[in-house]
């Protein structure tokens, strides 16, 4: 099975930068994903590390470490919109393509 | 844009009665997930489909039956509903993936179900 820990509420001023990390225990996995959901809405989809080290998008950064079983949602610039929560996800090592998620991180920005 | 659909936006329904809630999909995917997500729980996989008429369970499909008999619809249906099945259900489609790359899952705008 998949267990994925990140924190449940991060605070942070307009253009600071917050990281959201989650570390995981599971038993084979292809790959860590992050999602937004913004309240009352559906969560989307915002990156994914197959492989080790660093993916960036835009202001939005992505790390994965399978040595550490750990990774992180780099926020930079934070402006009012990013106010959301955040998830991290592990897709299985399957054939059917299922995420495990966190229980997400409550990110609040404050002008 | 992947085009997904899920019917009814909010139900209230009592304790006891069936309810089928509907996620339909617009581009031919194969694969289509149903998550609930409950405050302090994130999304947990209730059941999802790999293709027509083929099923599984999640982590929580207890009291929960899903139909796929069309590509673009899966069906969820809670047989007897309780109180705590009262929670916000989505419904999901893989876009796209391989080992190395993975466009996600494209979810639907959720459905509020509350048990009374």
């Amino acid at each position: 099975g998949q267990s994925l820990e990140q924190p449940s509420e991060v605070t942070a001023v307009e253009g600071a930068i917050v990281q959201i990390n989650c570390t995981y225990q599971t038993s084979g996995f292809y790959g860590l994903s992050w999602y937004q959901q913004h309240d009352g809405g559906a969560p989307t989809f915002l990156s994914y590390n197959a492989l080790d080290g660093l993916e960036e998008t835009g202001r939005f950064s992505s790390f994965l470490s399978r040595s550490d079983s750990y990774g992180y949602l780099l926020l930079q610039e934070l402006q009012m919109k990013d106010s959301a929560s955040y998830f991290c996800a592990v897709r299985e090592r399957s054939n059917d393509y299922k995420l495990s998620f966190g229980a997400g991180t409550t990110v609040t920005v404050r002008a | 844009d992947a085009g997904i659909t899920q019917s009814p936006r909010h139900k209230v329904t009592e304790t006891g009665t069936p309810v089928t809630l509907r996620c339909h999909q617009t581009e031919n995917h194969r694969y289509m997930y149903w998550y609930r997500q409950d405050p302090g729980h994130g999304l947990r996989l209730i059941h999802y489909s790999y293709g027509v008429k083929d099923t599984d369970k999640g982590e929580v499909s207890d009291g929960y039956s899903v139909s796929r008999s069309k590509t673009e619809d899966f069906l969820l249906t809670l047989e007897s509903a309780t109180s705590s099945q009262t929670s916000v259900y989505f419904c999901a489609i893989s876009v796209g993936h391989s080992a190395e790359l993975n466009y996600g899952y494209t979810f639907g705008s959720g459905t509020r179900l509350t048990v009374v």
